[in-house]
């Protein structure tokens, strides 16, 4: 069965450093997303891309935050100038059409550190 | 804005007992979906069961039920006969019918299945 998948599933990086987190979603999926989960609190939205541009983003999606589908596989998130509380648990998912009547399937996540 | 509140943080039953998970939801919305998503020990998190907001009859899938009250804005999920591989994170969320893509979640109840 075809499964989001992500990497690294731990990393840990020095706060000002930048990072990549890297999903490759269903492979013909369209409807792309982030989500993060700081430890001991609600999973919450970050952005939703569609077209090759964002369609929805939270407010915790500022400037540091911008995602990317460089090829057709991929979809990454990077953190410009990680902080100390962008410690989280970042969790990438993918749906075949638009919300809300298709499934959104999720990735397993990447446990992000910053020190 | 919507929320969504899950009470009980942690809940332990015994194998082939029935379990009900509460939700609770806050929404000026008429229209809206909700779900219950499962997230077994290091694994994604799975779609259990959907609700939609303008269907009176309650969804159910196999041994999973929900228990939908629109003017309470209550979503609880049924588990019977309870099995091993039930033991997971069990997040309630939300979406709006139209606009947004984003899923809205609850903090999460940590369901174990003893033996």
């Amino acid at each position: 069965e075809p499964e989001v998948t992500q990497t690294p599933s731990h990393q840990v990086t020095q706060m000002g450093q930048e990072v990549i987190l890297r999903c490759v979603p269903i492979s013909n999926h369209l409807y792309f997303y982030w989500y993060r989960q700081i430890l001991g609190q609600k999973v919450e939205f970050l952005v939703s891309f569609y077209n090759n541009e964002i369609s929805e983003k939270s407010e915790i999606f500022d400037d540091q935050f911008s995602v990317e589908r460089p090829d057709g596989s991929n979809f990454t998130l990077k953190i410009r100038s990680t902080k100390l509380e962008d410690s989280a648990m970042y969790f990438c998912a993918s749906s075949g059409g638009p919300q809300p009547y298709n499934e959104q399937f999720f990735g397993p996540g990447t446990r992000l550190t910053v020190l | 804005a919507q929320t969504v509140t899950q009470s009980q943080p942690e809940m332990s039953v015994q194998e082939a007992e029935t379990v009900t998970l509460s939700c609770t939801y806050d929404t000026s919305e008429n229209n809206y979906y909700l779900f219950w998503y499962k997230q077994p020990p290091s694994r994604q998190m799975i779609l259990v069961i959907r609700q939609e907001a303008y269907k009176q009859q309650n969804a159910t899938e196999n041994r999973f039920s929900v228990n939908f009250q629109k003017a309470a804005k209550s979503f609880s999920l049924k588990i019977s006969d309870s099995q091993l591989g039930d033991t997971a994170m069990y997040f309630c969320a939300f979406m709006k019918h139209q606009g947004a893509q984003k899923l809205v979640f609850g903090q999460g109840t940590r369901l174990t299945i003893n033996p």
